[in-house]
């Protein structure tokens, strides 16, 4: 059975305290891991595509890589308004996606 | 280009009754998708549509219809709802048909089932 397993469940960080948020899957097959910003109350918002080991994107504060077992999100220098939940989903086939119960991170000033 | 707008914001029903949510978007996406978001569980696949006139279910479609006549349009009927369907619901559409591309996700519809 294909699993996605996020950690951790929750992150508390200060402002400028750099983290890493974990992905871990055991799939049958990779095409394609996303991540997804969710903010409270909101739908979750595309962040970054990988789609094979070694590959990594940055945006701003955040930059995704990817191995063949996991994915990280590391957050560099953090703000308050990088607050929020991050979701973790793996392609694993047509129209297969298995998505992670999310890290809730907190940036406190 | 408001994307995806789903409606209504919030329901809360009564167990056994019926209702349509409301799913539509402006980016001209072949394909469109429910989900259930529930605590401590990850976003889980309602049903899906590749285009109009074409749907499938995905992991949890039991007590849920949905139909696709046009492109912009995917709507999700609670036939007789339970207290179990007490959820949050986001639909999402993508400009793949199979699904690797990025969703763009609505802002959700929070149900209550009484």
């Amino acid at each position: 059975e294909d699993q996605v397993t996020q950690s951790p469940e929750a992150l508390r960080l200060q402002e400028g305290e750099s983290s890493s948020l974990n992905c871990s899957y055991t799939v049958s097959g990779l095409r394609g891991l996303f991540w997804y910003r969710q903010d409270p109350g909101k739908g979750p918002e595309f962040l970054f595509t990988l789609y094979s080991a070694g590959e990594e994107k940055e945006k701003e504060r955040l930059k995704a890589t990817l191995t063949k077992k996991e994915s990280f999100l590391h957050i560099t220098a953090p703000k308050p308004e990088d607050s929020a939940t991050y979701l973790c989903a793996v392609q694993t086939g047509f129209q297969k996606l298995v998505f992670g119960t999310g890290t809730r991170l907190l940036v406190s000033p | 280009n408001a994307g995806v707008t789903q409606t209504p914001k919030f329901q809360v029903l009564k167990t056994g009754q019926s209702m349509t949510l409301q799913c539509a978007q402006d980016m001209n996406h072949e394909y469109m998708s429910w989900y259930r978001q529930d605590p401590g569980m990850g976003l889980r696949l309602i049903h899906y549509s590749v285009g109009a006139g074409i749907t499938d279910q995905g992991e949890v479609p039991n007590g849920y219809n949905v139909s696709r006549s046009t492109t912009e349009d995917f709507p999700l009927r609670l036939l007789s709802a339970a207290p179990s369907q007490t959820s949050v619901y986001f639909c999402a559409s993508s400009y793949s048909r199979t699904g690797d591309t990025p969703l763009h996700f609505g802002n959700g519809t929070r149900l209550t089932v009484t």
